[in-house]
């Protein structure tokens, strides 16, 4: 019975780059919610999918942020032109079907997200 | 906007002692309100959580309660232990989405 998984745990990218990240949900689950986390701070809400559609991205930043959650594959998380403030630690997290306004969240390990 | 502000930021206790963290909530429609601990360098686990119909649950040494009409939670761990030392998130669902608005977080020292 995997839990949520995030690949890659450790991601290093230079200033400019793109880095995705990627989540794939426990089975049964259908809602995926990307959190991001900086430095000593607490989660952020950034966007909250299901399947090819974007629920609610408003703590996304307005630009150089993106996220899909495909048909079939794993949710992404894509940052473009990264600069050193993008550097935080990613957490993907998952709830059920039913309801999700009050479901439990499970969190992966997440994607520790380096820029040079 | 929404928001949950949590106290105290950090906490030590003799092992043994209680601690107590407390979060208040500022979205009157949220009506889902979990715990998370968070060890160094790992992911948040989920230790107990309750739901807006409940004013109190209880898991072993873990306790919450919740006051909707003040819009305030807590967590209660009684007999702690070096274990149970981590940082503590209390969050709060928002809106029909079920996204979490977290606090700042509660890093809790028990010391042997």
């Amino acid at each position: 019975n995997a839990g949520v998984m995030q690949n890659p745990r450790h991601l290093v990218r230079r200033r400019g780059q793109e880095a995705r990240l990627r989540c794939s949900p426990m089975k049964g689950h259908s809602h995926v919610y990307w959190y991001r986390q900086l430095p000593e701070e607490g989660l952020k809400f950034m966007v909250y999918l299901q399947k090819e559609n974007i629920i609610d991205e408003s703590g996304m930043p307005k630009e150089r942020f993106s996220a899909e959650f495909p048909k079939e594959g794993p949710s992404i998380l894509r940052i473009q032109q990264v600069v050193r403030g993008d550097s935080a630690a990613y957490f993907c997290a998952s709830s059920p079907i039913k309801g999700p306004s009050n479901q439990p969240q499970h969190f992966g390990d997440g994607t520790r997200l380096s820029i040079l | 906007g929404e928001n949950v502000e949590q106290h105290p930021s950090t906490l030590s206790v003799q092992e043994g002692d209680s601690a107590v963290i407390k979060c208040t909530y500022s979205d009157s429609a949220s009506n889902y309100f979990p715990w998370y601990k968070q060890e160094l360098g790992k992911r948040p686990q989920l230790i107990i959580d309750i739901r807006s119909n409940v004013g109190e649950k209880k898991d072993q040494r873990i306790a919450v309660t919740l006051n909707k009409t003040a819009k305030h939670f807590s967590l209660h761990i009684t007999e702690t232990q070096p274990e149970d030392s981590a940082v503590y998130f209390c969050a709060a669902s928002s809106g029909n989405t079920g996204k979490l608005i977290f606090g700042q977080g509660t890093t809790l020292q028990v010391k042997p």
